[in-house]
């Protein structure tokens, strides 16, 4: 079974600082995603990588950065968190690259909450 | 540009009987693919059913099948025998040149 992992399940962090947030898969997936999920927005594509060293910004990637410097981990970066990127983070992975047929495998998210 | 649109914030059901949960999207590729996606409360997303495009054939999962209407950009999920564990938020995605999801549907199983 293919095991999406990310560091934290809650975390709480204060305004300005910078947040990481890390994302593991162990199935040597090429396509590797973070989402923030709102009530009543759905899913919102941040950032995906197709392949090491590779980002593409999704829908709402201000205020923030992804670094992928190995395939199986994908990080996620609040340079200076803000009070607006409460959220809950979902990561995800996909077998090959590009969208297509392949399902995407969801980590348990965190959520982040920034006073 | 792509969107999918879930109508329906919140439904309900009793144990037992069955439930549509409705879905439309708007594209203007050819090809691409139809996903609906379960998140229990607390728990991980995982995949429910999926439907290619190019096949007229609704998908179907044991319990779970779906409505694919090609022409009307319209993918139901239809949910038979409801059990406490159908219990989740619902999300339909769609797949082409980029991955979108909808908004969600609350599903609550009445006992």
């Amino acid at each position: 079974d293919v095991k999406v992992t990310q560091s934290s399940r809650y975390l709480v962090k204060r305004t300005g600082e910078k947040v990481f947030l890390e994302c593991v898969q162990d199935m040597d997936h090429e396509n590797m995603f973070w989402y923030r999920q709102d009530p009543g927005l759905g899913l919102r594509l941040i950032y995906f990588s197709y392949d090491v060293k590779m980002k593409e910004k999704g829908d709402i990637p201000e205020g923030y950065s992804v670094s992928r410097e190995k395939k199986e981990r994908f990080s996620l970066i609040l340079e200076s968190a803000s009070t607006n990127q409460t959220s809950m983070y979902l990561c995800a992975s996909s077998l090959l690259a590009g969208f297509s047929y392949n399902e995407q495998f969801f980590g348990p998210g965190t959520r982040l909450t920034v006073l | 540009a792509q969107t999918v649109t879930q109508s329906q914030p919140e439904m309900s059901v009793q144990e037992a009987e069955t439930v549509t949960l409705s879905c439309t999207y708007d594209t203007s590729e050819s090809d691409y693919y139809l996903f609906w996606y379960k998140q229990p409360p607390s728990r991980q997303m995982i995949l429910v059913i999926r439907q290619e495009a190019y096949k007229q054939q609704n998908a179907t999962e044991n319990r779970f099948s779906v409505n694919f209407q090609k022409a009307a950009k319209s993918f139901s999920l239809k949910i038979s025998d409801s059990q406490l564990g159908d219990a989740a938020m619902y999300f339909c995605a769609y797949s082409g040149n980029q991955f979108y999801f909808g908004t969600g549907t609350s599903l609550t199983v009445i006992p």
